[in-house]
């Protein structure tokens, strides 16, 4: 069973900090890596993808991706009230019969209070 | 911006009573999904459809679920006899290709089913 594990929160931050979500996951052949967002009782949001081993950044937000420690992490800088939702890591296998389908974690729940 | 639509936002039925939940992907992409997300639970998927046939299926996308892409704009996932235990959040996405962005999937807005 492949899995994805997430630091379950909840996570608070204050208004201005660093929130850092992490994410590990279980299939070495993975490679492909994403970030949503889902406020309560809305869809996932797609926020951040990662393929390579390193750091993406995209405005406040910097993935990092270390595929020998099958380690995903997410920063939020600059944390805002309107961050406040829980994010999920989803991983999409290699080929063969996982091709496609997202593995989603549970999910961490963060809150930016002001 | 393009996006994924699905109707109705909330369905009600009967238990045993058929539904038929439905999605309008992102146009031109060519991979269709099927998620669904129990209240408090993780997203988990249920099937992929790709060139007018499903891809991979889950253990959940049982007998007693089918899809169907009826034209070039639909997608639909149809219940056929609903049990209790199907009350979720059902959430349709779409990817348009494989490298690159194209890898990436656009969720619609699901649709609440209540099985009473």
């Amino acid at each position: 069973q492949k899995e994805v594990e997430q630091n379950s929160g909840p996570l608070s931050v204050p208004e201005g900090a660093i929130a850092s979500l992490n994410c590990t996951y279980s299939d070495r052949g993975s490679q492909s890596f994403f970030w949503y967002r889902q406020y309560s009782g809305k869809s996932p949001e797609l926020i951040m993808s990662i393929y390579s081993n390193g750091d993406k950044e995209d405005g406040r937000f910097t993935a990092q991706l270390n595929k020998a420690s099958q380690y995903v992490s997410l920063l939020i800088r600059d944390s805002q009230p309107s961050d406040s939702a829980t994010y999920l890591c989803a991983v999409r296998g290699a080929g063969g019969t996982s091709y496609g389908k997202l593995t989603f974690g549970q999910g961490t729940i963060l809150t930016v209070h002001p | 911006e393009p996006e994924v639509t699905q109707t109705p936002s909330h369905q009600v039925t009967q238990m045993g009573q058929e539904v038929i939940l439905r999605c309008v992907p992102i146009s031109n992409h060519l991979y269709f999904y099927w998620y669904r997300q129990i209240l408090g639970q993780k997203v988990e998927f249920l099937v992929s459809f790709y060139n007018n046939e499903i891809s991979e299926k889950s253990e959940i996308f049982d007998d007693q679920f089918s899809v169907e892409r009826p034209d070039g704009s639909n997608f639909t996932l149809k219940i056929r006899s609903t049990k209790l235990e199907d009350s979720a959040m059902y959430f349709c996405a779409s990817r348009g290709g494989t490298s690159g962005t194209y890898n990436e999937q656009f969720f619609g807005p699901g649709t609440r089913l209540t099985v009473l």
